[in-house]
């Protein structure tokens, strides 16, 4: 199972808008599966940010959104604060029954 | 709170078994799947294997499916990872992570919501 596409990195300025990519296939992504998000501080261990591709768990702040189109889902943080620079992961599981990562994506609040 | 702890990461030859733990509290651990995810030093995640609720069904990556074995023992609130045939390219950390949705019928997870702090595992000669 190959890894889904997401950028290495993106970067914006505080208040700003970015959205970060993950393209994968229609056996994953793009499949009636369960699509997500995580994001990961340094040293940290990874922190659940959205689900269902465009759902936030109790408890993350409402400038975090998903959404999808055909086999990319894509996260959106608006209005950037310093706290957002992170690494970044979508998922998704597989028709296999198995789940996969993006490669990660590095936001650097600039 | 839910907290998950790992357990057992250590320096091993290639060709050596490890065998990972992680203690859950703070949930009805018999209700929820469980994973395994890792993550190579500098690298993103990987996820390695699942076990459903009732541990009748488990699923493994690719990469080490054959030599790792995911189980659980819901009397003892303990997820497991049976690390046999290391590389070194397994060299990672560890994490246990807890799955969303309980009692899941048709899939043997779905998200996982809640991470432990992992634990270092590293193969090498």
């Amino acid at each position: 199972q190959s890894a889904l596409t997401q950028p290495a990195s993106v970067s914006g300025s505080p208040g700003q808008s970015i959205t970060i990519s993950c393209t994968g296939t229609s056996s994953d992504v793009g499949g009636d599966n369960y699509v997500s998000w995580y994001q990961q501080h340094p040293g940290k261990a990874p922190q659940f940010l959205i689900y269902d591709v465009s759902k936030r768990p109790s408890g993350v702040s409402n400038r975090f959104s998903g959404s999808r189109s055909g086999n990319t889902a894509s996260l959106t943080i608006s209005g950037l604060q310093a706290e957002d620079e992170a690494d970044y992961y979508c998922s998704s599981y597989t028709s296999a029954s198995t789940w996969v990562f993006g490669g990660g994506t590095k936001l650097t609040v600039l | 709170e839910v907290k998950l702890v790992e357990s057992g990461g250590v320096e091993v030859q290639p060709g050596g078994s490890l065998r990972l733990s992680c203690a859950a509290s703070g949930f009805t651990f018999d209700d929820y799947s469980l994973h395994w995810v890792r993550q190579a030093p500098g690298k993103g995640l990987e996820w390695v294997s699942v076990i459903s609720w009732d541990g009748g069904t488990t699923y493994y990556a690719d990469s080490v499916r054959g030599r790792f074995t995911i189980s659980r023992d819901n009397s003892k609130n303990s997820l497991f990872l049976q690390m046999n045939s290391l590389r070194t390219e397994d060299t990672a950390l560890y994490y246990c992570a807890k799955d969303l949705i309980p009692f899941l019928q048709y899939d043997p997870g779905s998200y996982m919501d809640v991470w432990g702090k992992g634990t270092p595992v590293t193969v090498s000669s």
